[in-house]
């Protein structure tokens, strides 16, 4: 079975733009969560979609948006770029009803310049 | 709100050695408690979970909530146990809110 795909892989974008971020799960997995990873704060997280909703919100700002599609592909969206941004985003994936068990994807870097 | 602490950024043991990676918590109520491990060049993986009580790649964890803690224990360290371990918590039922711990870099030196 493949495992969770993140794509791109790297990104570098000016402050002020936005960017877009893609996560493929594992077939079957209708859960995707997201979170940011830096050195200073660490893993943190951002949301969980689950059948096309926002089921769970961490604490960022209303810049992080988020979607999923029927397929349970999920983008995440980050409006109005500061350079606090540049971190690694990983996806996750996970079954119903077994949420404590996260796949996780090889993460997009993103350095916000 | 939830809150992970792991005190330890680094902890280097002797192959042979027992492992205690130190994990605590703040939680008001029933918490699902995790161990995540991210080896060298792979990706962030489950070890294990309190509810389970099982032992994963010979490590515990028993959950104190007494201590508000969940440490991970190793009798003996093996050289392929030296990664990067993140403890977590859930809070939420039905769903993921996972708020992880700052982890701890294991080093098992020969």
């Amino acid at each position: 079975k493949a495992g969770v795909t993140q794509t791109p892989r790297y990104l570098i974008k000016t402050r002020g733009q936005q960017v877009t971020l893609s996560c493929s799960p594992i077939s079957g997995h209708r859960s995707v969560s997201w979170y940011q990873q830096t050195p200073g704060q660490g893993l943190q997280f951002l949301f969980e979609y689950f059948s096309e909703t926002q089921r769970n919100k961490g604490n960022f700002p209303g810049r992080f948006s988020g979607r999923q599609f029927s397929n349970s592909r999920s983008e995440m969206n980050v409006s109005t770029l500061e350079l606090g941004d540049s971190a690694l985003y990983l996806c996750a994936s996970s079954l119903e009803g077994q949420a404590w068990e996260q796949y996780f994807g090889p993460g997009t870097r993103l350095t916000v310049t | 709100a939830q809150r992970v602490t792991q005190p330890e950024k680094l902890l280097s043991v002797f192959k042979g050695a027992p492992v205690e990676l130190k994990c605590n918590y703040s939680y008001s109520g029933s918490p699902e408690l995790f161990w995540y491990v991210q080896y060298s060049r792979q990706r962030l993986q489950l070890l294990l979970r309190h509810i389970s009580r099982e032992s994963i790649k010979g490590f515990t964890a028993d959950l104190n909530k007494g201590e508000t803690s969940f440490h991970l224990k190793k009798p003996f360290a093996q050289e392929e146990d030296s990664a990067m371990y993140y403890c977590a918590l859930n809070g939420i039922r039905g769903g993921n809110k996972l708020t992880f711990g700052t982890g701890t870099q294991l080093k098992v030196e020969l």
